[in-house]
């Protein structure tokens, strides 16, 4: 099976940083994909990594450890409109499966 | 401009019935999926299809059932047999390789009474 662990809440202040953490047990992993949910809204691709190491997109970041199954996404000068979840996605295998944590509520307040 | 069209947003249905859930893309992409989400626990796959009359279960695929008879559609079917079946639906497609991403409709909310 495939087990995907995300904090379930995390509140930040507008400016600042937030690093949202995603741990990851499975088997023929394959590519980790970070989406960013707004309440009642569909998710919206953020980053794709594959390799070992940080992928710099703008404000936003991520970085996989493969050995460790971890993963983190790192956004930088926090604006209100960032306030989401955040949905880590893993795909194992040749399949074209991705299974999704159970997201991470982001709060961002003044 | 190319996307994914998921209709109606809002739909509401007795228990005991049978309801469909539409999904179309313009994307020209090959793989098209069907998830689920409830409060708390994420997105769930259903099914999936990776070509034109294939598809394979997901995670959760009892109670439902797909077709794919055409690139661009891969209608959901949500039948009495689905014990739970009030949630939010959501339908992606990608176009291949393993880097590229979902690209998600905007979902259908679905009530059973």
């Amino acid at each position: 099976g495939q087990n995907i662990d995300q904090p379930t809440e995390m509140t930040a202040t507008e400016g600042a940083i937030v690093q949202i953490n995603c741990t990851y047990q499975t088997s023929g992993f394959n590519g980790l994909f970070w989406y960013q949910q707004h309440a009642g809204e569909a998710p919206t691709f953020l980053s794709y990594n594959v390799l070992d190491g940080l992928e710099e997109k703008g404000r936003f970041s991520s970085f996989l450890s493969r050995s460790k199954g971890y993963s983190y996404l790192l956004l930088k000068e926090l604006q209100m409109k960032d306030s989401a979840s955040y949905l880590c996605a893993v795909r194992t295998g040749t399949a074209s499966k991705l299974t999704f944590g159970t997201g991470t509520r982001l709060q961002v307040t003044l | 401009d190319g996307g994914i069209t998921q209709s109606p947003k809002y739909l509401f249905r007795k228990e005991g019935q049978n309801v469909t859930l539409s999904c179309e893309q313009n994307l020209n992409h090959d793989a098209m999926y069907w998830y689920r989400q409830d409060p708390g626990q994420g997105l769930r796959l259903i099914y999936y299809s990776q070509i034109v009359n294939d598809f394979q279960k997901g995670d959760i695929a009892e109670g439902y059932s797909v077709s794919r008879e055409k690139k661009e559609s891969f209608p959901l079917t949500v039948t009495s047999a689905q014990k739970n079946p009030t949630a939010f639906y959501l339908c992606a497609s990608r176009l291949g390789g393993f880097n590229s991403p979902l690209h998600f409709g905007n979902g259908t909310r679905l009530t059973v009474t």
